[in-house]
């Protein structure tokens, strides 16, 4: 069975301030397939990253960065100098390998101007 | 602009209507996914087409019929509904059709109010 816990259900943060999104995983497989999505109020998911369970090293693109930790099971989500247009709800998922995704509940997060 | 269209964008619809979602995509992908989603809570798979084939329901009750016309149509046909089946109801694509290896491709969903 798979599971992906986001502990942080909202989060408030005032413009410029770093934020870190946590998401904890659990799978009995060897391979899997970890993403992070992100819900604006328009409603579509926007996919924003994938890491295979073999590629631990960390990822920074722009003002988002990654931590992926197998000994720990979290792939933590950090958002650097936030923006109001980064308000929107942030997903966790986690797929073995074929078609099932797994979504946590999502984290909210309000960037107050 | 989402690559993944869905109409129509809401819909309200009584207990013994017969109504259905579309779902367009032209990037090429051979894998297109149903996913419904209640307010607060993460989407949840309900069916997967692979090269215009079924190959996932996940339990789902019959009064929802999918349907695959060709690789680029999704549709979802909707008959005698509950309240409780009220939702934002997402298409999603992905190039990898025997895997989610990669990134799935959302459209911004059609949302369901059923009377």
């Amino acid at each position: 069975a798979q599971k992906v816990t986001q502990a942080q259900t909202e989060i408030s943060v005032v413009e410029k301030e770093d934020v870190t999104l946590d998401c904890v995983y659990e799978t009995r497989d060897t391979t899997y397939y970890l993403f992070w999505y992100k819900q604006p109020p328009s409603g579509e998911l926007v996919f924003l990253i994938r890491r295979n369970s073999f590629d631990e090293q960390n990822e920074i693109s722009g003002r988002y960065s990654w931590n992926f930790q197998k000994s720990t099971s979290s792939f933590n989500f950090t958002i650097t100098a936030s923006q109001v247009v980064d308000s929107a709800v942030y997903f966790c998922a986690l797929s073995p390998g074929y078609q099932k995704v797994t979504f946590g509940i999502g984290t909210k997060l309000q960037v107050i101007p | 602009d989402t690559e993944v269209t869905q109409t129509p964008k809401h819909l309200v619809m009584g207990m013994t209507n017969k109504k259905s979602l579309k779902c367009e995509q032209h990037m090429g992908h051979r894998a297109m996914y149903w996913y419904k989603q209640k307010a607060k809570k993460p989407p949840e798979l309900m069916f997967v087409y692979s090269y215009e084939k079924l190959s996932i329901n996940e339990s789902v009750p019959s009064r929802f019929s999918p349907e695959c016309p060709n690789s680029s149509l999704l549709n979802l046909h909707l008959h005698a509904l509950q309240p409780e089946d009220s939702a934002l109801y997402l298409c999603a694509s992905s190039q990898d059709s025997a895997a989610v290896t990669g990134e799935l491709f959302f459209g911004e969903g059609s949302r369901l109010t059923v009377l």
